[in-house]
């Protein structure tokens, strides 16, 4: 199985600072037939499901705000979110979906400073 | 705009089957890849495996002898069947759809259903 591990566990930021979330994979995501890394982020707050922020590793999902952003390649990927918002408090998980099984990064939470 | 829902007991005891159904609406079944996915509480996630509208599946090596996946076109559901279970199997259950096919991330879920194991 393809190991996802996340850092940091656990992040406190200022309202209004940047915020990064790195993820490593164990091995590459990145398809060479389509040039696509296949990395997703997800957003979970508490008592909800996750919802998807980024896909492909830098593609943002519809009516995701665009100071989420995802950047990366291969096997190190970094979600950021440019200017922090007090909504964004939550959990976040980064997720291949190269082969299966897919799996996910254990999560980091996301608190305000 | 599709909506997942998952209805199952709430509670299993330990050496039964687990069996929940996800029912789709505001969208048809066809065309997509559907999976579940659990956490058990206070934990990360973990793929237990998809069905494709036409019952192709796949499932998470570590669940394969246990788990069961189908699909009801007519209905607009598909469902999981998790056998022998225990209390490590105690978890949020969530449906979701993958969005581009089988190798995609998951754009939909359900809102997810507490699955106790106790006797």
């Amino acid at each position: 199985d393809i190991v996802m591990t996340q850092s940091p566990d656990s992040l406190a930021v200022s309202l209004g600072e940047r915020a990064t979330i790195n993820c490593k994979s164990s091995q590459s995501l990145l398809w060479s037939s389509n040039n696509k890394n296949y990395l997703a982020w997800y957003q979970q707050k508490p008592g909800q499901p996750p919802q998807v922020l980024i896909y492909w590793a830098s593609s943002r999902e519809s009516g995701v705000p665009d100071r989420f952003s995802g950047s990366g390649s291969g096997t190190d990927f970094t979600l950021t979110i440019s200017s922090l918002q007090a909504e964004d408090v939550a959990v976040y998980y980064c997720q291949h979906h190269y082969t299966t099984p897919f799996t996910f990064g254990q999560g980091t939470k996301l608190e305000i400073k | 705009q599709v909506q997942l829902q998952e209805s199952g007991p709430g509670l299993v005891k330990p050496s039964e089957t687990l069996s929940l159904t996800c029912t789709v609406s505001g969208g048809s079944i066809s065309g997509y890849y559907w999976s579940w996915i659990r956490q058990p509480p206070g934990k990360g996630l973990e793929w237990i495996g998809y069905i494709y509208y036409s019952g192709n599946s796949k499932y998470n090596p570590s669940l394969k002898s246990r788990v069961t996946i189908s699909v009801d076109r007519s209905k607009n559901q598909f469902s999981l069947n998790l056998s022998s279970v225990t209390a490590a199997d105690t978890a949020v259950y969530y449906c979701a759809r993958q969005r581009f096919g089988e190798l995609s991330h998951f754009d939909h879920w359900g809102q997810g259903t507490l699955i106790t194991v106790s006797s």
